[in-house]
């Protein structure tokens, strides 16, 4: 079945550049209908969408982390990726990749259907 | 920007007892072209990601349990676990998707066993 996994730095300094890679396996990257995201969540709080990308290579962000956010993906490698800019202490939390969901007929479900397990990301010197 | 915000924040129940959960957005995530609520939960363990329970506000997700189920509409939604059981001890989020493609997830609210 369809897995995801995170890869990259459990620690980063402030003001760095946070790069994460996530590894979709079982199934093909470049599939109609489903995008790909990243979500992250603070220790003790609820999650929050980072972003989303479709194999075609649009990406959508959040609007408050816009400007510090990049999300691409490389089909042929199956695998998607944040960068994100500037890090402050405000941004250690988990961060997960995860599919959004499309139904029979490719109706999105507005929802994420498959996670990976996450990474923790800690911002410190 | 639509705001999510869940009532109660935790909440205790004997076990095979009802739990029910609210979410509330600050505007309607139904969609007049499809009729459908771009409304979803989830269900959160320690130490693992959220689980998708329920999306459309009331479909449920292949493999969820039927005692898990979503209603209402517009901007009111309820989860209820009909009778709980001690692996329901989790946190559970609401996630609204009508302001295309942005997602908002709730602050949670935390079920324990009474």
């Amino acid at each position: 079945q369809l897995q995801l996994q995170e890869s990259g730095p459990g620690l980063v300094k402030p003001s760095e550049t946070l790069s994460l890679t996530c590894t979709v396996s079982g199934g093909s990257i470049s599939i109609d209908n489903h995008y790909w995201g990243w979500i992250r969540q603070p220790p003790g709080k609820g999650p929050e969408w980072i972003g989303s990308i479709y194999y075609s290579g649009t990406p959508y962000y959040n609007p408050s982390l816009k400007s510090r956010v990049t999300i691409s993906i490389a089909t042929s490698k199956n695998q998607f990726s944040l960068k994100l800019t500037s890090m402050t202490a405000a941004d250690t939390a988990v961060y997960y990749c995860a599919r959004r969901g499309a139904a029979a007929g490719g109706l999105s479900i507005g929802a994420f259907d498959i996670w990976g397990q996450g990474t923790m990301v800690t911002v410190s010197s | 920007d639509i705001v999510v915000t869940q009532s109660p924040d935790s909440l205790a129940v004997s076990l095979g007892e009802r739990a029910t959960i609210n979410c509330k957005s600050s505007q309607s995530v139904l969609y007049n072209s499809n009729n459908k609520n771009y409304l979803a939960w989830y269900q959160q363990k320690p130490g693992q990601p959220p689980k998708l329970l329920i999306y459309w506000a009331s479909t449920r997700e292949s493999g969820v349990p039927d005692r898990f189920s979503g209603s209402g509409s517009g901007t009111d939604f309820t989860l209820t676990i009909s009778s709980l059981q001690a692996e329901d001890v989790a946190v559970y989020y609401c996630q609204q998707f009508y302001s295309t493609p942005i997602f908002t997830f709730g602050p949670g609210t935390k079920v324990d066993i009474k």
